[in-house]
C-alpha cells in the first residue's frame, strides 16, 4: 500500500531559526514529490517538485532534499518567518495509476516571536 | 500564472439542500481536476478525480450519487453535494493539473482555496 509518513506531525520554533520537516514514503513506481504549503483555511500552494533525478530543489528559503534509494525526504525552512506558520504536505505520485498521488497527514509548524 | 479559482469560498445553508461548487482553471487548460474533503487538522482525502468529457472516477467510499461532479470544459469542473447533511459539513478543495505536455504526471497540480460548507 502506498504510504506517505510525515514527522514531527507538529512543530515550534522561534522566529528566525531553522527547522528540518521530514517526509518518507512507500509509493512506488516513483513519479515525483511535491512539498506544499497550506496556511489556515486556505488551499495547498505549491513549493517544490522535485523527479527521480533530482536530490535537492529550492525555492528561497525553502530548500527540499529527496533521497530516492531510502525513499525519504525533506524540507529545510531557513530564518524562518511568522507567516512559515502553516501546515506543510508532503505529496508523493506514482508513474502508474493515472499518477495518482498519496498525501501525508503534514507538518504544522508555528513560528512564535 | 497557474492560478485555480474555487467559489464560494463558503457556504452556509439548511440540511436538505443541495449544493453547488466550482472550480475554475483561470489561464491554463486542465484535463484533469481534482476534488478534496479535508477535516479540521487532517490532510486532504481525495474524493474523486474529474477528467474533461468523460465520468468522474470516485475514491472508494465516496457516493457518486451524493456528491456529482461534472467537468464540462477544460477549465471547469463542478461539484454537487446534493441534499446536504449536518455529516456533510467540511472544507472542500479542488485542484487542476495543467493539459499533458512536457512533464506529464509530473506536472504539478494547483488548488483552489477551498470552500468552507456549513449545514445547519
Amino acid at each position: 500500500k502506498n504510504q506517505v509518513e510525515q514527522s514531527p506531525q507538529s512543530l515550534i520554533i522561534l522566529e528566525g531559526k531553522n527547522c528540518t520537516l521530514q517526509c518518507n514514503y512507500t509509493v512506488s513506481p516513483f513519479s515525483n514529490l511535491r512539498w506544499y504549503k497550506q496556511d489556515t483555511g486556505r488551499g495547498p500552494v505549491s513549493l517544490t517538485i522535485m523527479t527521480f533525478s533530482e536530490n535537492t530543489k529550492s525555492n528561497g528559503r525553502y530548500t527540499a532534499t529527496l533521497d530516492a534509494d531510502t525513499k525519504q525526504s525533506s524540507l529545510h525552512i531557513t530564518a524562518s518567518q511568522l507567516s512559515d506558520s502553516a501546515s506543510y504536505i508532503c505529496v508523493v505520485s506514482a508513474t502508474t495509476n493515472a499518477g495518482k498521488s498519496t498525501f501525508g497527514d503534514g507538518t504544522t509548524l508555528t513560528v512564535k516571536p | 500564472g497557474a492560478v485555480v479559482s474555487q467559489h464560494p469560498s463558503r457556504v452556509i445553508c439548511k440540511s436538505g439542500t443541495s449544493v453547488k461548487i466550482e472550480c475554475r482553471s483561470l489561464d491554463f487548460q486542465a484535463t484533469t481536476m481534482f476534488w478534496y474533503r479535508q477535516f479540521p487538522k487532517q490532510s486532504l482525502m481525495l474524493m474523486a478525480t474529474s477528467n474533461e468529457g468523460s465520468k468522474a472516477t470516485y475514491e472508494q467510499g465516496v457516493e457518486k450519487d451524493k456528491f456529482l461532479i461534472n467537468h464540462a470544459s477544460l477549465t471547469l469542473s463542478t461539484l454537487t453535494v446534493t441534499s446536504a447533511h449536518p455529516e456533510d459539513s467540511s472544507f472542500y478543495i479542488c485542484s487542476a493539473r495543467r493539459r499533458t505536455g512536457r512533464g506529464g504526471s509530473n506536472q504539478p497540480q494547483h488548488f483552489g482555496d477551498g470552500t468552507r460548507l456549513s449545514i445547519l
